[in-house]
Order: C-alpha cells, then sequence, then structure tokens
C-alpha cells in the first residue's frame, strides 16, 4: 500500500522568504509519480508540480521546485520568494497506476 | 477551456434522505475519479472509472454509494439514507491518460454536503 505522510500541520513564513514543505512516502512500487496541490480556502485543487520516480532531475514550475530524493523517500516542495497568495493548504500526493493518494496537508500562511 | 464541473456547489439534507451529486469531466478525458474530504484532511479515494467501467472501489464507499458513469461522459455519486458522518467535500476529478502516474488529476470546485 502507498502511504503519504505530511509532518508540518502549519507552517508561517513572511513574504518574500523561501519555504520548504516536507514529503515523505512509501511504495514498494518501482514506478510511481509524486504531485503537489494547492487549495485555497475557495476549495479548489490546484495542481502545481510533478516528479516521475525515475526522472533524474527535481522538477521546477516557475516559482516552485520538487526536491526529490529518491533513497529517503523525500518530495519536498520549495517555494521561492513567497507572496501573500501562497496562503492555503499543500498536499502531497503519490500515484501508481490507478489512483492518487493524498498526505494529510500541511497549512501555509504568508505574513506581510 | 471548461474545467471539471460539479453541481451542486452545497447541499443540506436531513438524516436519511438521499442525496444524488453530479461531475462534469474535461471532455476528453476517460478517466472520473471520486474523492471525500472532511475538514482539516487530505482527500480520500472513493472511487474511478475509465470510460463507463467502475474499476476500483474504496472500502470507504459502503453499500450505501453508488456511482454511474453511463456513456462515460459524465458521472453521478448518489448516497441513500444519509448520515451525519457522510457530511464532507465530495470532490470529482478528471485524467487523460491511461496511467494516472504521469497524469495530474483536474478537480473540480467539490460539493460540499451537510447532513441534519
Amino acid at each position: 500500500a502507498q502511504k503519504i505522510t505530511q509532518t508540518q500541520p502549519g507552517m508561517f513564513v513572511q513574504e518574500k522568504e523561501a519555504v520548504t514543505l516536507d514529503c515523505t512516502y512509501d511504495t514498494s512500487d518501482q514506478s510511481y509519480g509524486l504531485f503537489w496541490y494547492k487549495q485555497p480556502s475557495s476549495g479548489e485543487m490546484i495542481f502545481l508540480i510533478y516528479q516521475g520516480s525515475y526522472d533524474e532531475q527535481n522538477a521546477t514550475e516557475g516559482r516552485y521546485s520538487l526536491n526529490f530524493q529518491k533513497a529517503r523517500k523525500s518530495a519536498n516542495l520549495v517555494i521561492s520568494a513567497s507572496q501573500l497568495g501562497d496562503s492555503a493548504m499543500y498536499f502531497c500526493a503519490m500515484a501508481g497506476a490507478q489512483k492518487l493518494v493524498f498526505g494529510q496537508g500541511t497549512r501555509l500562511t504568508i505574513n506581510p | 477551456d471548461t474545467g471539471v464541473s460539479q453541481d451542486p456547489r452545497h447541499k443540506i439534507t436531513k438524516r436519511g434522505q438521499n442525496v444524488t451529486f453530479r461531475c462534469d469531466p474535461i471532455s476528453e478525458h476517460n478517466r472520473l475519479y471520486w474523492y471525500r474530504q472532511t475538514l482539516g484532511q487530505g482527500p480520500e479515494f472513493l472511487t474511478y472509472f475509465q470510460n463507463e467501467a467502475q474499476l476500483e472501489k474504496s472500502r470507504l464507499l459502503s453499500d450505501r454509494f453508488s456511482a454511474e458513469r453511463p456513456k462515460g461522459s459524465f458521472s453521478t455519486l448518489e448516497i441513500q439514507r444519509t448520515e451525519q458522518g457522510d457530511s464532507a467535500m465530495y470532490l470529482c476529478a478528471s485524467s487523460l491518460k491511461l496511467s494516472s502516474y504521469n497524469s495530474p488529476l483536474h478537480f473540480g470546485n467539490g460539493t460540499r454536503l451537510t447532513v441534519t
């Protein structure tokens, strides 16, 4: 069975600082994908970034990057130059062939 | 560009009543998923369809829950004899590729169910 663990229930960061959101995973699959989603207070789930288990380079999408350490089974999300609009819940998720399994989430608050 | 659409956005019902939710996926997506999310938690998988075939159901999906996707287009999720524990956000998502491991799910805005 696949499992995602996010150990930070809440994070508080000053605007313009970088922030790292932790995610560890457990799977026996050789091929898998790791995703990060953002959920603002309005409720929609917004896809941010994807990392494949065979990708040799860390994924980047604008201000988002994924620090993938396969041996440690971690897939941390790094947000550079945080903005007030980054305040939201952030979910790490893992996919095998069939579905996404989500972690408990981290609530990120950006302070002005 | 139309995304995943869910209807209704909010539903308040009394315990014991039946409710039905609808999801319209992105038109070219062949996979459709239902998730449930309670306050402060991550989404929990309920079931998914590939075209019109329901391929997997979670143990969370009791006999009171049924989902359909006739003709492989829109989907409905019905809850019979609702209980207070059914109160949650019900999220629908769709994706394009056969294998979800490299294909992000695109989520709708959800239906928030409150059972009184």
